[in-house]
């Protein structure tokens, strides 16, 4: 089945800096990937819709210049959390659809990041 | 604004017992209905897709849709502890394959041994 692969699925870093989280469809091509976010006990909020060779599309109340989202080729989108705080501290989860097969998403394992 | 709502439990209930996890959502125009599952502090695995009103049977596994309700519930039978973990009930608002999901905020099962 297709597989989503998601790195890193944890990472602690100091407020200020910036954190990147890649997303990998490993054996399908995904022109479109998906970007949640998760608070503790909290349900899967989508961040934006990545697309890819295009700008990504964002949820309203989600920024754009905070949350930068490439989508440089069919497997592969990446999340850069920039001048991460607190708050950001968050499960992120990216998903895509095989467009070659049924019509689901496969989520990656999720990422972890802890700003300190 | 779209909404998913379900019931955040516990939803507590004996080994070898029917569980039933309720859904309902706000967007009657949506098209695709799916059960995640979620273990702490994992992603979410797909259970079950239902597309059309009526029943849909996988293993242990059954959905039921009522649109005229927007209603979907999920009913695992013959529980086990393993089912144990937060049941996600997803909609996509559009036909097609755009799979642009809303999540309901999740219902905690606990199967008890």
């Amino acid at each position: 089945g297709a597989v989503v692969s998601q790195h890193p699925s944890w990472v602690i870093c100091k407020s200020g800096t910036s954190v990147k989280i890649e997303c990998r469809s490993l054996d399908f091509q995904a022109t479109t990937m998906f970007w949640y976010r998760q608070f503790p006990k909290k349900s899967l909020m989508l961040m934006a819709t990545s697309n890819e060779g295009s700008k990504a599309t964002y949820e309203q109340g989600v920024e754009k210049d905070k949350f930068l989202i490439n989508h440089a080729s069919l497997t592969l989108s990446t999340l850069t959390v920039t001048s991460a705080h607190p708050e950001d501290s968050s499960f992120y989860i990216c998903s895509a659809r095989d467009r070659g097969g049924a019509n689901v998403l496969t989520f990656g394992a999720g990422s972890r990041l802890t700003v300190l | 604004q779209k909404e998913v709502e379900q019931n955040s439990g516990p939803l507590s209930v004996p080994e070898g017992a029917i569980a039933s996890l309720n859904c309902t959502y706000s967007d009657r125009g949506s098209q695709s209905f799916f059960w995640y599952r979620q273990y702490s502090g994992k992603s979410p695995e797909l259970i079950m897709s239902i597309y059309s009103n009526g029943d849909k049977e996988d293993g242990r596994f059954t959905a039921q849709l009522n649109k005229a309700s927007q209603y979907v519930s999920l009913l695992i039978r013959d529980s086990q502890p393993s089912d144990s973990a937060t049941y996600l009930c997803a909609v996509s608002p559009y036909g097609g394959a755009t799979n642009k999901l809303i999540f309901g905020t999740g219902t905690l099962l606990a199967v008890q041994p």
